[in-house]
C-alpha cells in the first residue's frame, strides 16, 4: 500500500522564479494538506484541499497557490520566490476532517539562491 | 487560535533510560492528537494517534496519554535506545492541523 509520495526531492531555484511541488496521496485518502517547515522549526500548515477545492488556508501570502486533481493528488505552486522560501515543504494526506490522522510524505527540499 | 507547545526543546539522555515529552494546547476542542517522529531532512513518521475519546494509546515502547480539560498530552518512551534519537512532534487535529516546534532527542550509547 503506496502511502504518500512527493516529487521532487529536491529543487534548486533563483529568487523570482516560479515552482511546482507535487504530492499524491494515500490510497483511500481525499484530502490533501501542504506544509512548510523552516530549519529548526515545526511544519506550519499552509493549506488543505479536498474536493478540488482550497477549505483552510493558513498565514501564507498569496503567492502560494495550490491545486488538487480529481485522482485526488495535488500541486503547491509558488511564484516570485524569495530566499526566505527555502524549506522543507510537507504534504499529508488524511479523511477530510483527519479524524482519523494524517500521513506525511518525504517531502521536498527547496532551496532559493 | 490554537497554540500548541512543547516542552522540553531538547533533551539528551543516556541509553536505557525512560523519558517523558510534554505538549500543551489552548484549545480542548480537538478532533485528536497525533505524535510524530522526525530524523533530520526527512519527513514526518506517525507514531500514535488518540481521539478525543480516549485517554492513551501504547505502541511498543511507546506510550502516549491525553488530557483534554487541562490541555495536555505525554509522550512516554521506555528503556530509550540510540535509535530513538529524532525530533518527536505533536500536533492537533481535525481540518486544520497545529504542529509544536518538537523536542529534539539524543539518546547517548
Amino acid at each position: 500500500d503506496a502511502g504518500v509520495t512527493q516529487s521532487p526531492t529536491h529543487l534548486i531555484k533563483t529568487r523570482g522564479q516560479q515552482v511546482t511541488l507535487r504530492c499524491s496521496p494515500k490510497s483511500g485518502h481525499d484530502t490533501v494538506s501542504w506544509y512548510q517547515q523552516a530549519l529548526g522549526q515545526g511544519p506550519q500548515f499552509i493549506f488543505q484541499y479536498y474536493e478540488e477545492e482550497e477549505r483552510q488556508r493558513g498565514n501564507f501570502p498569496d503567492r502560494f497557490s495550490g491545486h488538487q486533481f480529481p485522482n485526488y493528488s495535488s500541486e503547491l505552486n509558488v511564484n516570485a520566490l524569495l530566499l526566505g522560501d527555502s524549506a522543507l515543504y510537507l504534504c499529508a494526506s488524511s479523511d477530510i476532517g483527519g479524524f482519523y490522522g494524517y500521513t506525511f510524505g518525504s517531502g521536498t527540499r527547496l532551496t532559493v539562491v | 487560535k490554537q497554540e500548541v507547545t512543547q516542552i522540553p526543546a531538547a533533551l539528551s539522555v543516556p541509553e536505557g533510560e525512560n523519558l517523558v515529552l510534554n505538549c500543551s494546547f489552548t484549545d480542548s476542542a480537538i478532533y485528536n492528537l497525533q505524535w510524530f517522529r522526525q530524523d533530520p531532512g526527512k519527513g514526518l513518521t506517525s507514531l500514535l494517534l488518540i481521539q478525543s475519546s480516549q485517554r492513551e494509546q501504547t505502541s511498543g515502547r511507546l506510550n502516549a496519554s491525553l488530557d483534554k480539560s487541562s490541555g495536555r498530552s505525554t509522550l512516554y518512551i521506555a528503556a530509550s535506545q540510540p535509535g530513538d534519537s529524532a525530533t518527536y512532534l505533536c500536533n492537533t487535529g481535525g481540518f486544520k492541523t497545529i504542529f509544536g516546534a518538537g523536542t529534539r532527542l539524543f539518546v547517548k550509547a
